[in-house]
This record gives structure tokens, C-alpha cells and sequence, in this order.
């Protein structure tokens, strides 16, 4: 398995709370990607990363950021968290271009109270 | 921009009956096209992706999907059900050029299977 780990696994936070999840990988592979999954709505891209200090927003992006200080971290933040933002979120990461393949991460599964 | 249905959200079949899961994509390009699939409470992993050769792309754990480009389609196959093969199925549409760094998923198709 690709070495990714997410963290926390799982959190819950009250709304208007600022939340950073963690993404952290040992495969030094240059694309980094935060997904969110939701019932009815498949896997969303929310913000890409493909090289340090270098972002782009998905198609979800509003209400979330993200920072890429060094290969192997991918920060997604959610300033001021809604209702809206309870979900899974998953890291992803892929060696060339996500048109090759993509290593998931467990997930985590934020709730927004 | 490229998108995906999957028109079965809940698939039943019995342990040892074939499979087909449907996967329609829009794209204006050869895409690139894959089959992903989501265990409880797991991330996804690849069965088979296609870009262009042979139309019939074998993946792992048995299952083949075809390429059909006058139906634009992708539907992945297995002619033997496993009670392990329980899981959730995506298929995603990938684009070439300066924007291969994205995936389109489709919404997924929920596969139930009965001893």
C-alpha cells in the first residue's frame, strides 16, 4: 500500500470553527489531491497540489484552503466550518498526473456540529 | 468539461452470477478512463484504467471493462461474483493536456452481493 496517512480519522467541530486536516505521504510523489465524499455525489475535488507551494483550485473549492510547504504535506483548512462541510474527506496523491493512477488515503470523517 | 453516470446506484446479485456495471462518460477527446473501487470505511483502489490499444482492459481481481467509443461507454464486467467483491464502484473520466491533473468521478454504483 502507498504510504498516505490522514489525520485525525475522525473529528468533530462546532460550526465557525477553523479545521485543518493533515495528508501525509512517503512515496515523495509530486501531485497531491483532497477529495470530498458525499452520498449521492461520488468523490468532488476540492484543491490539487502539484509540486511545493504550488495549488489550484477543484470544483468544490469555497470555504477551504489549502498549503503545500514541503512535498510530503498537503493541508486542507476549512476557515470557518458549516453544516454544509460535514463529510468524508480523502487524500489522494499520484507520481505523474492523476491520469495514471491515483493512491487513496483512509479518509477522514469530519462532522460539523 | 468531461463528466460520468453511473445509471445503477444499487446493484444485487448472487455470489457466482456475472456482473456488468454501467459507466456512460462525456468527453470531447480520447479520454482516459478508470475503474476505481471503495471498500467500508476504505479509500479507493484501482482496478483498471484504459487510454488507448486494445479496447478490453483487464484489472486486477478479475474484472475486465470495454471500451466503447460509438456508445461512449466504459462498463466494467466479471463473469464470476465473489461475496468479497461487495463494495462500491466508481468510474472516472480523465482529460488530456493541461488538465490531466483531474479526475471526473462518476457517483458511484453500490454492489450487494447474496450467498
Amino acid at each position: 500500500d502507498a504510504g498516505i496517512t490522514q489525520s485525525p480519522r475522525h473529528k468533530v467541530t462546532e460550526t465557525g470553527t477553523p479545521v485543518t486536516l493533515r495528508c501525509h505521504q512517503t512515496e515523495n510523489h509530486r501531485y497531491m489531491y483532497w477529495y470530498r465524499q458525499d452520498p449521492g455525489h461520488g468523490l468532488r475535488l476540492i484543491h490539487y497540489s502539484y509540486g511545493v507551494k504550488d495549488t489550484d483550485k477543484g470544483e468544490v473549492s469555497d470555504g477551504y484552503s489549502v498549503s503545500r510547504s514541503k512535498t510530503e504535506d498537503f493541508l486542507l483548512t476549512l476557515e470557518s466550518a458549516t453544516s454544509s462541510q460535514t463529510s468524508v474527506y480523502f487524500c489522494a496523491i499520484s507520481d505523474l498526473t492523476a491520469n495514471e493512477k491515483l493512491f487513496f488515503g483512509s479518509g477522514t470523517q469530519l462532522s460539523v456540529l | 468539461a468531461q463528466s460520468v453516470t453511473q445509471p445503477d446506484i444499487h446493484i444485487t446479485v448472487s455470489e457466482g452470477a456475472s456482473l456488468e456495471l454501467r459507466c456512460n462518460y462525456s468527453y470531447g477527446a480520447t479520454p482516459y478512463l478508470f475503474w476505481y473501487v471503495q471498500s467500508p470505511g476504505q479509500g479507493l483502489q484501482l482496478l483498471l484504467k484504459y487510454f488507448s490499444g486494445d479496447t478490453l482492459v483487464q484489472g486486477i481481481k478479475g474484472f475486465e471493462a470495454e471500451f466503447k467509443r460509438s456508445q461512449s461507454s466504459f462498463n466494467l464486467r466479471k463473469p464470476s461474483v465473489h461475496w468479497s467483491d461487495a463494495a462500491e464502484y466508481f468510474c472516472a473520466v480523465g482529460a488530456g493536456g493541461g488538465s490531466n491533473y483531474k479526475l471526473t468521478f462518476g457517483k458511484g454504483t453500490l454492489l450487494t452481493v447474496n450467498p
